[in-house]
C-alpha cells in the first residue's frame, strides 16, 4: 500500500461547479498537511496547508482534515478555468521532516 | 529574489553518460530536495539535505549522487545515465520549522 494514495482523474468539471478533491494515507503519526497546486510544466505551489485536524479557509478553498479516518479533502468553490492544474496533497511528521506527495489529481475546468 | 533556480531546463543524455544538474536558492533556507515526477507516480523524494553538510537518502537514491556545495547550492549527479532516469526533475527548498517548500521550475532528462 503506497503511504498517500489520490485519484489522479482526470477531472472535468463546468465553470462554477464545486470541486471535492481527496486523498487517503497510512501513517497516523502525520501532523501536517498540505495541498499544492502544479500547472503545467511548473513547479509545484503550496495552496493551502492544515496542522493536525479540524477545517481551514482561503477564499474559494476550503482544507479538511480527519485524522480518524486518514482522509483529507480540499474544496474548491465556484470554480475558475484558472484552476485547471493538478493538485498534489502532501504530508509530513513534523514542520522540518520530509514531505511525502501524492500522485496527484488533475483537474480541468471548463468555461 | 530569484527564489529557486534550476539548470538546465531541458537535457537529452544517451545511456552511459554522466550530468550534473545544478540548484541554487536565495532564501537562506536550511533544507533543500531533489524530486523526480513521473506520471502516475507524483513527485518522489531522491536525495535532502536538512543542512549544510548533511545529505540524506529518500525514496529512489539509486543511480544519483548529490552534494550540498554550500546553503545556497545542492547538486544531483547521475554517473551512468539510463533511461529508467528520463523524468522531471524538482529541487526544492524550506526555511527552518517551516511546513512549505519552495519549487524550481524543473528539468526535463531525456535519456535515449
Amino acid at each position: 500500500q503506497k503511504e498517500v494514495e489520490q485519484d489522479p482523474g482526470p477531472l472535468s468539471v463546468p465553470e462554477g461547479a464545486i470541486v471535492s478533491l481527496n486523498c487517503t494515507y497510512s501513517n497516523s503519526a502525520f501532523q501536517y498537511f498540505m495541498w499544492y497546486r502544479q500547472y503545467s510544466r511548473k513547479g509545484p505551489e503550496l495552496l493551502m496547508y492544515t496542522y493536525s485536524s479540524g477545517n481551514k479557509e482561503d477564499g474559494r478553498f476550503t482544507a479538511q482534515v480527519d485524522k480518524s479516518s486518514k482522509y483529507i479533502s480540499l474544496f474548491i468553490r465556484d470554480s475558475q478555468p484558472s484552476d485547471s492544474a493538478t493538485y498534489l496533497c502532501a504530508m509530513s511528521l513534523t514542520s522540518y521532516d520530509k514531505v511525502i506527495f501524492g500522485p496527484g489529481t488533475s483537474l480541468s475546468v471548463i468555461p | 529574489n530569484a527564489g529557486v533556480t534550476q539548470t538546465p531546463k531541458f537535457q537529452v543524455l544517451k545511456t552511459g553518460q554522466s550530468m550534473t544538474l545544478q540548484c541554487a536558492q536565495d532564501m537562506n533556507h536550511n533544507s533543500m530536495y531533489w524530486y523526480r515526477q513521473d506520471p502516475g507516480m507524483g513527485l518522489r523524494l531522491i536525495y535532502y539535505s536538512a543542512s549544510e553538510g548533511t545529505t540524506d537518502k529518500g525514496e529512489v537514491p539509486n543511480g544519483y549522487n548529490v552534494s550540498r556545495l554550500n546553503k545556497r547550492e545542492f547538486s544531483l549527479r547521475l554517473e551512468s545515465a539510463a533511461p529508467s532516469q528520463t523524468s522531471v526533475y524538482f529541487c526544492a527548498s524550506r526555511g527552518l520549522a517551516l511546513y512549505e517548500q519552495y519549487f524550481g521550475p524543473g528539468t526535463r532528462l531525456t535519456v535515449t
